[in-house]
């Protein structure tokens, strides 16, 4: 049974960075399979994907426009984990984060528990 | 793109059937059979009821049927339960890195 414990802190000043992780057990970071998203959801946002990251032999992530420039994704193969990292923040950024397993067309079949994450403004 | 169009709420009784529909575009869900279907209880993850249009994750029940007309997709939730009570979001693929969401709908157990 795949599992998604996330991690990571709750508030962050506008303008800031802030960075969650998410650690992976009953499958691997690595696998050849499996990608691996960072979703969010607000009330005024609803869900949102925000990227992925994913191995074919090599890395590959993949941005959301609306906040490309701003986002990072990263494995972590020693933990068999991956983080997001959000740059200069905003209050509109302030919603529920989720990391989750599965890709675009054929949809996310294992979620972490969510985060909340404000910015203070 | 624009996020995809739900009704904002839905409602049945015990033993009835109710569907919600999910209204793109041809860039969407005219273009790909790449609708998922996500129940959110209050306070939780959403969970994947429905994928590639109609097809059921392992465990989902037979009662959650997923299909899609044209720009349309629908999904009907039959022999309703009160554990059915949630909110519901569809998303479709939408080409290159693009997801859309809709804006979810509220499904009330009477």
């Amino acid at each position: 049974q795949v599992q998604l414990q996330q991690s990571g802190p709750g508030l962050v000043k506008s303008s800031q960075t802030f960075s969650l992780t998410c650690a992976i057990s009953g499958d691997s970071v690595s696998s050849n399979s499996a990608i691996w998203n960072w979703i969010r959801q607000s009330p005024s946002r609803g869900l949102e994907w925000l990227g992925r990251t994913y191995y074919r032999s090599k890395w590959s992530n993949d941005y959301a426009v609306s906040v490309k420039g701003r986002i990072t994704i990263n494995p972590d193969t020693s933990k068999n984990q991956f983080s997001l990292q959000l740059n200069s923040v905003i209050p509109e950024d302030t919603a529920v984060y989720y990391c989750a397993r599965g890709s675009l067309n054929h949809g996310f079949d294992y979620w972490g528990l969510g985060t909340l994450v404000t910015v203070s403004s | 793109q624009s996020a995809l169009t739900q009704p904002p709420s839905a409602s049945g009784s015990p033993g009835q059937s109710v569907t919600i529909s999910c209204t793109g575009t041809s860039s969407d869900v005219g273009a790909y059979n790449s609708v998922s279907w996500y129940q959110q209880h209050p306070g939780k993850a959403p969970k994947l009821m429905i994928f590639d249009v109609s097809k059921r994750p392992s465990g989902v029940p037979d009662r959650f049927s997923g299909s899609k007309f044209g720009n349309t997709a629908s999904l009907t939730v039959s022999g309703l339960q009160a554990e059915d009570e949630a909110d519901y979001y569809c998303s479709s693929y939408a080409g290159g890195s693009n997801l859309v969401f809709g804006g979810g709908t509220k499904l009330t157990v009477l």
